[in-house]
């Protein structure tokens, strides 16, 4: 069935560090990849995407990574910073229709 | 701050109670989506229209009641809810490109819902 998950509802990383954070997809099909940023109080924000023609790609202090192989998608943050604590959703977009994974919580720590 | 607004941001109802969520974008698009973000759960899709057309209706009960006047505005009403039903009701909007659905969706700061 349809699902996009995450391998960890939490993840602690203390400030200065870099953070990954997991997810993994279950659908072939899907050919574009989103990560979004939700901060107490707000609704989801973009942060990067990429296309399934690609298995890198690079923002500002922020990475994503594709694995078509493995349905693996993950995002790295450079140099995490407390306005980076925040729940990270990714999401799939199979053909028709975008679907979203359920979150990590990240925490910084000082 | 990203373009869509929704009002109010909190909203505690009776279950006999009637009330609307309303959600504005400014942004030009032609697709608009209703969310609902409970606890521990993935982003629910509720509805979707595009060009004013309702295009997808994934099995929510019948309380729920939709209306988009036109592109910019979308509504949500709601009657007769369920303690089950208090969640964070999010709206978002994007401009969708023929039949591939969705890209990039931008999301007002929701409705945080209460049902008592």
């Amino acid at each position: 069935g349809e699902s996009v998950g995450l391998h960890l509802p939490t993840l602690s990383v203390q400030e200065g560090d870099n953070s990954i954070i997991n997810c993994a997809y279950s659908n072939s099909a899907s050919d574009y990849f989103i990560w979004y940023k939700q901060e107490s109080g707000k609704g989801p924000q973009f942060i990067i995407d990429i296309r399934s023609n690609m298995d890198k790609r690079q923002g500002q202090r922020v990475t994503v990574l594709l694995n078509k192989t493995v349905k693996h998608l993950s995002l790295q943050i450079a140099a995490t910073q407390p306005g980076d604590s925040a729940v990270y959703f990714c999401a799939e977009n199979p053909g028709d229709k975008i679907i979203f994974g359920k979150g990590t919580r990240l925490h910084i720590l000082p | 701050e990203t373009g869509v607004t929704q009002t109010p941001r909190h909203l505690v109802m009776g279950m006999t109670n009637k009330k609307s969520l309303k959600c504005e974008q400014h942004l030009g698009h032609n697709a608009m989506y209703w969310y609902k973000q409970s606890a521990k759960k993935p982003l629910e899709l509720m509805f979707v229209y595009n060009f004013k057309e309702q295009t997808e209706n994934n099995s929510v009960p019948s309380r729920f009641s939709p209306e988009c006047p036109n592109s910019s505005h979308l509504f949500l009403h709601l009657h007769t809810l369920q303690p089950e039903d208090s969640a964070l009701y999010l709206c978002a909007s994007s401009q969708d490109i023929g039949d591939r659905g969705a890209y990039e969706q931008y999301f007002g700061p929701g409705t945080r819902l209460t049902v008592t």
